[in-house]
């Protein structure tokens, strides 16, 4: 049971947009703790795909793009793409964990 | 550029000791401003956070897992160790290290993400 709660499936056909929902609570991303989205390709590790709510680290193209209120975020895909199949979670810090969580992750599926 | 690689055995008995090593190039453990973590999932499931150390040698630790690990620093080295005690079959999994930083305007380690992951080892829990 992750402390934050994600889809377990979303999919979209090629160039429609997608989004994947994160909720938290008030020990986490409702505190105002930044959320963070990291992509996992098959067989390789996770990687930096959103930092700070809505920010892309240089190299991720602009179709990726990140919200959050209250106690929840989300991560939006647009103009789909095959190469966007992959699992997505969502990761924040918690006050009562003193540490970070992370979602249960969400796989995006490409019609 | 800053690389992780872990290493370790891929076979563990129930109840005996997980002892895996994660060994950092490109950048020095003894520098601050970064923790160093371990991070597991679960075959064919989520991530989730073990614990990390900070370069003076303060750790955080998952509170479900608290009882049961604990990671260090090598500077010889350049290696920060976990070990887990009195594993089960519950404890396989894929184990990643990672660095945990600061990215953009971020002023505070709530905010800090995991920048860096090693490509993760498979350990399994079998008799």
């Amino acid at each position: 049971q992750s402390v934050l709660t994600q889809p377990p499936s979303v999919s979209g056909a090629p160039g429609q947009r997608v989004t994947i929902s994160c909720t938290g609570s008030s020990s986490n991303i409702g505190a105002g703790y930044d959320v963070h989205w990291y992509q996992q390709l098959p067989g390789t590790a996770p990687k930096v795909l959103m930092y700070g709510n809505n920010n892309r680290p240089s190299g991720v193209p602009d179709r990726f793009s990140g919200s959050k209120s209250g106690t929840s975020a989300s991560l939006a895909i647009s103009g789909l793409q095959a190469e966007d199949e992959a699992d997505y979670y969502c990761q924040s810090y918690d006050s009562s964990l003193s540490g970070s969580v992370f979602g249960g992750g969400t796989k995006l599926t490409v019609l | 550029q800053v690389q992780l690689q872990e290493s370790g055995p891929g076979l563990v008995k129930p109840s005996q000791t997980l002892s895996l090593t994660c060994t950092v190039s490109g950048d020095s453990i003894s520098r601050g401003g970064y923790y160093w973590s371990w991070i597991r999932q679960h075959p064919g499931r989520g991530l989730e956070w073990i614990g990390y150390i900070y370069h003076t040698g303060h750790t955080y630790y998952n509170p479900s897992l608290k009882s049961r690990i604990t990671i260090s620093l090598d500077t010889s080295k350049n290696q920060f160790p976990l070990k887990l005690t009195s594993v089960t079959a519950a404890d396989t999994a894929v184990y990643y290290c990672a660095r945990v930083g600061p990215l953009g305007d971020c002023n505070n380690t709530s905010c800090y993400s995991f920048e860096y992951w090693g490509q993760g080892t498979l350990v399994t829990v079998s008799s």
